[in-house]
């Protein structure tokens, strides 16, 4: 089975520039996660959807930062104006309703110089 | 200023010994947990989880122990093997819908 689908794998561009982060999730799950990974700070949550719908983006930094989710089976994450403090590994991740597992992608790394 | 990383706890074994990682999570009404493994390069891997209505639960080679008294879980990995190396990080659901994640332990398995 296709796991979680995250695209680009790596992404390098300088600040100011817009950049999109794009995810397919498992099929037939309908939670759908977006995450932050730093040195500093860890994994941290940044927003999330059940059925498409955002329930909580009290995790997204401000407002450089906005998600969609258009349908089931892609979401993506764009920030805009980028800065260099946004350098970090972004994952997304899938869950099936209830109590079960999320299960991540392999994630974006992305470097803003 | 100089930044400073998180500093993760480092357990290091032996081939073929077994591995415990702690961890110790903060919401007594949280009712589901989990462990990921995370190697160099990809994103967390689901190896096992445990509700709160269970203390134990055993996978292939993995033990998952919880103790709600004292808000306790852990993660036993028997005849630990090189490809066991790699970050492990516990979850719990806090009943919101979402994870928080602890900050990690790394384990380093020597031949």
């Amino acid at each position: 089975d296709a796991g979680v689908i995250q695209s680009p794998r790596h992404e390098v561009t300088e600040m100011g520039q817009e950049v999109t982060l794009r995810c397919k999730p498992i099929s037939g799950h309908n939670s759908l996660f977006w995450y932050r990974q730093t040195m500093m700070r860890g994994l941290e949550l940044l927003i999330y959807f059940n059925n498409n719908v955002p329930i909580d983006d009290s995790g997204m930094p401000e407002d450089r930062f906005s998600a969609k989710m258009p349908n089931a089976s892609f979401s993506t994450l764009k920030i805009q104006p980028s800065e260099p403090r946004d350098s970090a590994v972004y994952f997304c991740a899938s869950r099936a309703a209830g109590n079960q597992p999320q299960h991540f992608g392999d994630g974006t790394r992305l470097s803003i110089l | 200023g100089e930044s400073v990383g998180l500093h993760l706890p480092t357990l290091s074994v032996q081939e073929g010994d077994n591995s415990i990682i702690n961890c110790a999570y903060s919401n007594s009404a949280s009712d589901y947990f989990i462990w990921y493994k995370q190697e160099s390069g990809k994103g967390p891997q689901f190896i096992i989880d445990i509700r709160s209505n269970m203390d134990k639960r055993q996978g292939q080679r993995v033990t998952v122990l919880l103790n709600k008294t004292v808000k306790h879980l852990s993660l036993q990995i028997a005849a630990t093997q090189p490809g066991d190396s790699a970050v492990y990080f516990c979850a719990e659901n806090t009943g919101f819908q979402k994870l928080v994640f602890g900050t990690g332990t790394r384990l380093l398995v020597s031949p």
